[in-house]
């Protein structure tokens, strides 16, 4: 079957504008999570949702990040007024359920600001 | 949950069995422990986890120690394939439902011809 799929794969965009990523993970995970990774870092834990509702947006790192999921299915992370040190790549991982449940990740966004 | 240590780097002779390390000293009674790996551009990908008992699966084996502070994955045969970014992570089993999971900075294992 289809896995997590994101889109766009790469974005560059310049400092200051908004950027909009998003994430369909697979048809009937109803956990889903947004990472991300700088260059030669681990994975960094932005957000998690549970259907809709986001239980932990402990690691998103500023007011300028936000995500929403609707229909427990697709998920937008959006970036305003970008700064350069938001370059990385961003990753959406889902996973059958929230509990002890392995997760599945897309191939990412490869997102660099000028 | 519990933080996890591993080597920044190794190398295995393609065919030889890649041995990989992982130290959680830290990890409590109700926590797995968890590998993934991460191939050049593309997203983790899970391979196997374990709570204490050894586990093996198509991709690789899970040793546990009878502490449960450290375990090893095994790939039996290496391949050029399995040129990747390791990461050992550990989870709790139950938390209300939810584990936020961290990975850290992984093994880069190059598998050598």
């Amino acid at each position: 079957g289809a896995g997590v799929s994101q889109s766009p794969s790469n974005k560059v965009t310049e400092k200051g504008k908004d950027v909009e990523l998003r994430c369909d993970p697979i048809s009937g995970h109803t956990a889903l999570y947004w990472y991300r990774q700088s260059l030669g870092q681990g994975l960094e834990f932005l957000i998690y949702f549970q259907g809709n509702s986001a239980p932990d947006k402990s690691g998103l790192p500023s007011d300028r990040f936000s995500a929403e999921r609707t229909g427990g299915s697709v998920s937008t992370l959006t970036i305003q007024r970008t700064q350069q040190e938001d370059s990385a790549v961003y990753l959406c991982a889902s996973s059958l359920a929230s509990g002890l449940y392995e997760q599945y990740f897309g191939p990412g966004t490869r997102l660099t600001v000028t | 949950d519990a933080k996890t240590t591993q080597p920044t780097s190794m190398d295995c002779a393609e065919g030889r069995a890649a041995n990989l390390p992982c130290n959680h000293s830290t990890i409590s009674g109700n926590e797995y422990v968890y590998w993934y790996r991460q191939i050049h551009s593309q997203g983790p990908q899970y391979i196997i986890h374990g709570l204490k008992n050894n586990e093996t699966n198509e991709m690789a084996s899970l040793i546990i120690t009878e502490d449960r502070k450290s375990s090893t994955l095994i790939l039996p045969h290496a391949t050029l394939r399995d040129t990747a970014v390791y990461y050992c992570i550990v989870r709790v089993a139950n938390s209300g439902g939810y584990q936020k999971v961290t990975f850290g900075i992984g093994t880069k294992l190059q598998v050598i011809p």
